[in-house]
């Protein structure tokens, strides 16, 4: 079985400031690992997600993370963030011998970005 | 544009009343799911669906029925809505299994 672990359920920060969001997985069998974002009333949008190659992973709006396979962690950074970035992120993995489509989820973290 | 939809976005209802909230994919995704989203519990999977006319359990099956007759639609179906089935659903699909592109959610109170 797999689980994700986000360690932070909110994060606050200031405008332009650096954030990490903390994402931490268990699994015995190797996965796909993802981060969704959703903001406020809407559905999940994927920012990045890791198959393989790189372990560096950039995605959109100037998000990024690093894969960690002997920490099994998948912590998403961004350099400078904006008021627009205030959402709840998602950590999520998928084993990839799945024929499931399953995604597991963590619980989620509220990055509530102050002027 | 390619888009996963869900109705209705908002729903309120009474116990025992059954419903039905409709998804529908334009992408020719053979693969879908229901996820229900939980405060501090991130989202589960409800039921999943790898083809038409065949459809599984995920982690929190229970109340809850689907049916795949058409490879767009994959309707979920609460046939004796309980308090404890109030939550945000959401649909997604995908044609490999790994990215899933999301509904914009259903919003359910059962009163």
């Amino acid at each position: 079985a797999q689980s994700v672990t986000q360690l932070d359920s909110q994060v606050p920060v200031f405008e332009e400031a650096p954030v990490e969001l903390r994402c931490n997985y268990s699994s015995s069998v190797s996965v796909y690992l993802f981060w969704y974002v959703q903001y406020p009333n809407q559905g999940l949008q994927l920012l990045l997600k890791y198959l393989s190659g790189s372990t560096l992973v950039k995605g959109i709006n100037g998000f990024e993370a690093e894969f960690n396979k002997s920490q099994t962690s998948f912590h998403l950074r961004k350099p400078s963030v904006h008021i627009s970035d205030t959402a709840e992120y998602f950590c999520a993995v998928r084993p990839q011998s799945s024929n499931t489509g399953k995604l597991i989820f963590g619980q989620g973290t509220t990055l509530q970005v102050k002027p | 544009e390619a888009q996963v939809t869900q109705n209705p976005r908002y729903l309120i209802t009474v116990t025992g009343k059954k419903l039905t909230v409709t998804c529908s994919q334009n992408m020719n995704h053979e693969y879908m799911s229901w996820y229900r989203q939980d405060p501090g519990l991130g989202l589960r999977q409800i039921y999943y669906s790898m083809n038409v006319e065949v459809t599984d359990k995920g982690d929190v099956p229970e109340g809850y029925k689907v049916s795949r007759k058409e490879k767009r639609n994959f309707p979920l179906i609460l046939e004796s809505p309980s308090p404890n089935q109030t939550s945000l659903y959401f649909c997604a699909s995908s044609s490999t299994g790994t990215e899933q592109f999301f509904g914009p959610g259903t919003r359910l109170t059962v009163l």
